[in-house]
């Protein structure tokens, strides 16, 4: 199973939106709404921001926001704060295999 | 409030064996799937493993394929790796992670550090 692309970075300053792309295939992204995105800052665990493309667990602010078209997600991160700098990484179930899969990881710069 | 907490890791010899344990306390451990996800210092996420609410289905990824083995003791609210024929590329920091909604993991450990090298 391949990892699913993300750009590596991506950056803007506060109060800008910010989009970061998850690319992967009809047999996991295109395939079930089950991408997830995952927020990780620097020696720090990960915490669940989206799950099941576009829904968010209760605490999460709705500056996050989820979509997908075809084989792509996105994760968008509106008036963005000094605190939104991280890592983030997208996931997603592959049905067939039964597998998930993530992607690479994009690091946000907030200017 | 839910807590996973990891143990086990350690600096194993290429080939040697590994058992990993993650203890949860807080929920009710037996009502949720379960996975390990691993990652190598600086890098990625990578996920390893995923085991349902009473052990009767596993899937593991490619790369531990036949080698790792997941398991769960629900009266001890415990999951397990047991690791096997570890090579270099195993090296990394293991998490448990919860499984809450389909595939998307909500509760995380703060990972055990499995360094494999002669």
């Amino acid at each position: 199973q391949s990892a699913l692309t993300q750009p590596p970075s991506a950056s803007g300053s506060p109060g800008q939106s910010v989009t970061i792309s998850c690319t992967g295939a009809s047999s996991d992204v295109g395939a079930e709404n089950f991408v997830s995105w995952y927020q990780q800052h620097p020696g720090k665990d990960p915490k669940l921001l989206i799950y099941e493309v576009n829904k968010r667990p209760s605490g999460v602010p709705d500056r996050f926001s989820g979509s997908k078209s075809g084989n792509t997600a996105s994760l968008t991160v509106s008036g963005l704060q000094a605190e939104d700098e991280a890592d983030y990484y997208c996931s997603s179930y592959a049905g067939r295999t039964n597998h998930l899969v993530f992607g690479g990881g994009t690091r946000l710069t907030v200017l | 409030e839910v807590q996973l907490v990891e143990s086990g890791g350690g600096l194993v010899q290429p080939g040697g064996s590994l058992r990993l344990s993650c203890a949860a306390s807080g929920a009710t451990f037996g009502n949720y799937w379960m996975h390990w996800v691993r990652q190598t210092p600086g890098e990625g996420l990578v996920w390893v493993s995923v085991i349902n609410i009473d052990g009767s289905v596993t899937t593991y990824a490619d790369s531990v394929n036949g080698r790792f083995t997941i398991s769960r003791d629900n009266a001890k609210n415990t999951l397990y790796l047991q690791m096997d024929g570890l090579r270099a590329e195993d090296t990394a920091v293991y998490y448990c992670t919860r499984n809450k909604y389909y595939y998307g993991m909500d509760v995380w450990g703060r990972g055990t550090t499995v360094t494999v090298s002669s």
